[in-house]
């Protein structure tokens, strides 16, 4: 039982690049969540998704895509990769009323 | 969700009881008490849960108040690995629709010798 598995751990891209962030659970999980965690700051949601098939917009969600095509996976794509989007990205799922279960994250540099 | 209002740090001695508290004054019935911490660099980490008793597991006790309206996260025996972000975070807990969480700054807790 490997939990919320994210890759990569560390990414640096050039401004305008796209890039795909993975996020994988193995405990079937039904909702999944992407946050992002700029220095200094709480988490802010970007994207989550209830199950299968539904996404939804957070907080924070301009620059991003999500899909959820089956209920382990929960890529989140940057489109066109902007400094502001540097930070640390967590995925996150859950099942009914417990807590989350958080993936170690990725730190992303866009240059 | 209900707005929390958290202290934004705090001190406690190795081996003494942590005492977080957290203020949710506009918490509604149907919602839940949820208290996470976050250890530098990594991702948060669920740590328990509560409507309106008082709650224990193996990591720490949570203590709400009749009212509702606050709560008390309780560390038994703090060690220098406790040393993290404290988040106190109420909402509903919706099994069929959306469900997320909203983060504050939380509390920084600071277990020294």
């Amino acid at each position: 039982n490997a939990g919320v598995t994210q890759t990569p751990k560390f990414q640096v891209l050039k401004t305008g690049q796209s890039m795909t962030l993975q996020c994988a659970q193995d405990m079937n999980h039904e909702y999944m969540s992407w946050y992002r965690q700029d220095p200094g700051m709480g988490l802010r949601l970007i994207h989550y998704s209830v199950g299968a098939g539904i996404t939804d917009q957070g907080e924070v969600p301009n620059g991003y895509n999500v899909s959820r095509s089956t209920t382990e996976d929960f890529p989140l794509r940057l489109l066109s990769a902007a400094p502001s989007q540097t930070s640390v990205y967590f995925c996150a799922s859950r099942q009914g009323i417990y807590g989350y279960t958080f993936g170690s994250g990725t730190r992303l540099t866009v240059v | 969700d209900a707005k929390t209002t958290q202290p934004p740090s705090m001190d406690c001695a190795e081996g003494r009881a942590a005492n977080l508290p957290c203020n949710h004054s506009t918490i509604s019935g149907n919602e839940y008490v949820y208290w996470y911490r976050q250890i530098h660099s990594q991702g948060p980490q669920y740590i328990i849960h509560g409507l309106k008793n008082n709650e224990t597991n193996e990591m720490a006790s949570l203590i709400i108040t009749e009212d509702r309206k606050s709560s008390t996260l309780i560390l038994p025996h703090a060690t220098l690995r406790d040393t993290a972000v404290y988040y106190c975070i109420v909402r509903v807990a919706r099994t069929g629709t959306a469900s997320k969480l909203t983060f504050g700054t939380g509390t920084r807790l600071q277990v020294t010798l």
